[in-house]
């Protein structure tokens, strides 16, 4: 089975500081993984994901994500936020060839002036 | 704009009443699924469904039960809302399985008294 750990509930950084937002995961096979935006009062959205190929993985919004396979992570990182950044980001990995996503708890991102 | 929707938005409803969760995509995607989530918790899938007349319980169990008659519609419904039932419950689709990116909707917000 797949797990998620977000190693961060909140984080808090001014505007146009940089950010990482850590994720690791487990499993015993080859995996997909996913970074799922969470805007306030709105559903998740796709930010980005890695299938294979290139370690690092570039999204919507100046995001981006590498992966690290001996490490087993994949952290997300923008070089300058914007207020707009304020939402919750949900780390997620699938198993290639399974049916479902496995959510991280959560990282609640806060971008202050 | 979402191509999934879901009503309503919010309820609150007292201990021991029937409710239904709507949900309806615009897609055409087969696979739809309904996700439960807590502040600060994963998403935990509870339902999800393969197609018209397919429906599959998830990972997290639920008192809900699902239907699904239509492609478009995938309603959630609850006999005897309790309590413990008081979370945020979304609804996603997506037109094939993992790595197949989820679209959601905005969320239903139940509050049992």
């Amino acid at each position: 089975a797949q797990s998620v750990t977000q190693l961060d509930s909140q984080v808090p950084v001014f505007e146009e500081a940089p950010v990482e937002l850590r994720c690791n995961y487990s499993s015993s096979v080859s995996v997909y993984l996913f970074w799922y935006v969470q805007y306030p009062n709105q559903g998740l959205q796709l930010l980005l994901k890695y299938l294979s190929g290139s370690t690092l993985v570039k999204g919507i919004n100046g995001f981006e994500a590498e992966f690290n396979k001996s490490q087993t992570s994949f952290h997300l990182r923008k070089p300058s936020v914007h207020i707009s950044d304020t939402a919750e980001y949900f780390c997620a990995v699938s198993a290639q060839g399974a049916q479902k996503l496995v959510f991280g708890q959560g990282t609640r991102l806060t971008i202050n002036p | 704009e979402a191509d999934i929707y879901q009503t309503p938005r919010y309820l609150v409803i007292g201990t021991g009443k029937k409710i239904t969760l709507e949900c309806s995509q615009t897609m055409g995607h087969d696979k739809m699924y309904w996700y439960q989530q807590d502040p600060g918790m994963e998403l935990h899938l509870i339902h999800y469904s393969y197609g018209v007349n397919s429906t599959e319980k998830g990972d997290l169990s639920s008192e809900s039960t699902v239907s699904r008659i239509r492609t478009e519609h995938f309603p959630l419904t609850l006999e005897s809302a309790r309590p413990s039932h008081t979370s945020q419950y979304l609804c996603a689709s997506s037109e094939w399985w993992v790595p197949s990116p989820l679209h959601f909707g905005n969320g239903t917000r139940l509050t049992v008294t």
